[in-house]
C-alpha cells in the first residue's frame, strides 16, 4: 500500500497568515488521484482539492494545491477564522485508497 | 439536493456483524462510485473500499479483506456495508461518500457510529 505522510503535524498560525501543508507519498502517486480534505470537529471531511490542483465546487480561491510524483502541497494564502481545522490528503492507486494522518491548523 | 442518508448508530458485541446502509438521493445512483470510510475516535479517516453501483464491482482495503462486504440495491438507490467478526478496534464512525470522479469524495453521509462493546 502507498503510505502518505503529512507535515507538520500541527501548524500554529494567525488569521491572515499563509499556511503551507505538505503531503509525501511512499511511492509515486497519480496526480489525477490526489485530493485534499478539511475536517472540523463532529463533521464529515469536506473536499477542497481534487486531481492535485483542481478546486472543488464552492471552494474559495485562497485554497490551492500543487505537486506531482511523491510530493504534494496544499496552500491557504490568507487564513480566515473558519479555516482552522484538520487537513487530510488522500490518494487512490492500484485499486486501493489511503489517507494521510492529517495536519492540524490551529490559532496561534 | 444531492445527499446520502445513513442508518442509525449501532452497538454490537465482539464477534458479531454490523450492516450500515447509505441511501442516495438527488442524483443518478448508478452513475457514481461509492466509497466507505471509517474514523476511529480521535484518529484520521481510514479508506475501507468502494463499490460501483452500476455493476456491483468492489475493491476492499487489504486490512479488511475477508471481513467487509459492500453491496447495493439499485431499485432503492441504497448501498450497504457489512463488517463481520467485529473487534473492539472496529469502533468508529462509518461514512459513505460519493466519488465525483478522480476518486475524490464530494458528498458524504452524516456518519454512523458503530460501537463494539461487551
Amino acid at each position: 500500500d502507498i503510505v502518505l505522510t503529512q507535515s507538520p503535524g500541527t501548524l500554529s498560525l494567525s488569521p491572515g497568515e499563509r499556511a503551507t501543508l505538505s503531503c509525501r507519498a511512499s511511492q509515486s502517486v497519480s496526480s489525477s488521484y490526489l485530493a485534499w480534505y478539511q475536517q472540523k470537529p463532529g463533521q464529515a471531511p469536506r473536499l477542497l482539492i481534487y486531481a492535485a490542483s483542481s478546486r472543488a465546487t464552492g471552494i474559495p480561491d485562497r485554497f490551492s494545491g500543487s505537486g506531482s510524483g511523491t510530493d504534494f502541497t496544499l496552500t491557504i494564502t490568507r487564513l480566515e477564522p473558519e479555516d482552522f481545522a484538520v487537513y487530510y490528503c488522500q490518494q487512490y492507486g492500484s485499486s486501493l485508497g489511503t489517507f494521510g494522518p492529517g495536519t492540524k491548523v490551529d490559532i496561534k | 439536493q444531492v445527499q446520502l442518508e445513513q442508518s442509525g448508530a449501532e452497538v454490537k458485541k465482539p464477534g458479531a456483524s454490523v450492516k450500515v446502509s447509505c441511501q442516495a438521493s438527488g442524483y443518478t445512483f448508478v452513475n457514481y462510485y461509492l466509497h466507505w470510510v471509517r474514523q476511529a475516535p480521535g484518529q484520521g479517516p481510514e479508506w475501507m473500499g468502494l463499490i460501483n453501483p452500476s455493476g456491483g464491482g468492489t475493491s476492499y482495503a487489504q486490512k479488511l479483506q475477508g471481513r467487509v462486504t459492500m453491496t447495493r440495491d439499485t431499485s432503492t438507490s441504497t448501498a450497504y456495508m457489512e463488517v463481520s467478526s467485529l473487534r473492539y478496534d472496529d469502533t468508529a464512525v462509518y461514512y459513505c461518500a460519493r466519488d465525483q470522479g478522480w476518486r475524490a469524495l464530494d458528498i458524504w453521509g452524516q456518519g454512523t457510529m458503530v460501537t463494539v462493546s461487551s
